[in-house]
């Protein structure tokens, strides 16, 4: 199975920060990358599909990009409704794989 | 507006067996690959199992293959999965999600997760 790995696995920022996420892959996964944000007790939402499509009502402050074996997820300036869980999640192959999530605080 | 919505979890012992259910509604059910997906307490997302839109075609996790059966009965919108042999590591919340629709590698095969049922918990416990 392809692994995902994540970084950081936590991050401390502030409102008005932007921040990067990065996503690595075992083996290329060509730009089959969706990228999830999670709230606590709640399902994950999708953000950005195909690296760096952005989801319908997804805030233009999201975006993505990368190709082949790493991925960025960035927020250009952060919002108090930004902090919340990320996870990223490739969809090349039969069995997909999801990150460990990086979990983004309030500095 | 798409609706998913899973039943199903509960207690159950070590070795056991449930069958898992999400009902679907607000889309055209037959043409959409789902997904299963869990979350052990304070933990990250698992990939579990994916289905086409036809049934024909499945893939599952190697934590859970052989153990796990994914289906759907397009007739009545809704997904399954049935959990047998369970293990303690399997206790988690598990949602269904739907395909997003934006395209993937292999047509049979579930691409990015576009809606998520709010999940239904399965505890293993002696």
């Amino acid at each position: 199975d392809i692994q995902m790995t994540q970084s950081p696995s936590t991050l401390s920022a502030s409102v008005g920060d932007r921040v990067t996420i990065t996503c690595r892959a075992s083996q290329s996964i060509s730009n089959w990358l969706a990228w999830y944000q999670q709230k606590p007790g709640n399902a994950p939402q999708l953000l950005i599909y195909k690296t760096s499509i952005l989801e319908s009502g997804v805030p233009s402050r999201f975006s993505g990009s990368g190709a082949g074996t790493e991925f960025t997820l960035t927020i250009s300036s952060l919002q108090p409704d930004d902090f919340a869980t990320y996870y990223c999640h490739q969809y090349n192959t039969y069995s997909h794989t999801f990150g460990q999530g990086t979990k983004l605080e309030i500095k | 507006e798409v609706q998913l919505l899973e039943s199903g979890g509960g207690l159950v012992q070590p070795g056991g067996s449930l069958r898992l259910s999400c009902a679907a509604s607000g889309f055209h059910f037959t043409t959409y690959a789902m997904t299963w997906v869990r979350q052990a307490p304070g933990k990250g997302l698992e990939w579990v199992s994916g289905i086409s839109g036809s049934g024909t075609s499945t893939s599952y996790a190697d934590s859970v293959r052989g153990r796990f059966t994914i289906s759907r009965d397009n007739s009545k919108n809704t997904l399954y999965l049935q959990i047998s042999s369970l293990r303690p590591e399997d206790t988690a919340k598990y949602f269904c999600a739907k395909d997003g629709g934006g395209g993937r590698p292999y047509a049979d095969n579930p691409g990015e997760l576009g809606s998520w049922g709010p999940g239904t918990q399965v505890t293993v416990s002696s």
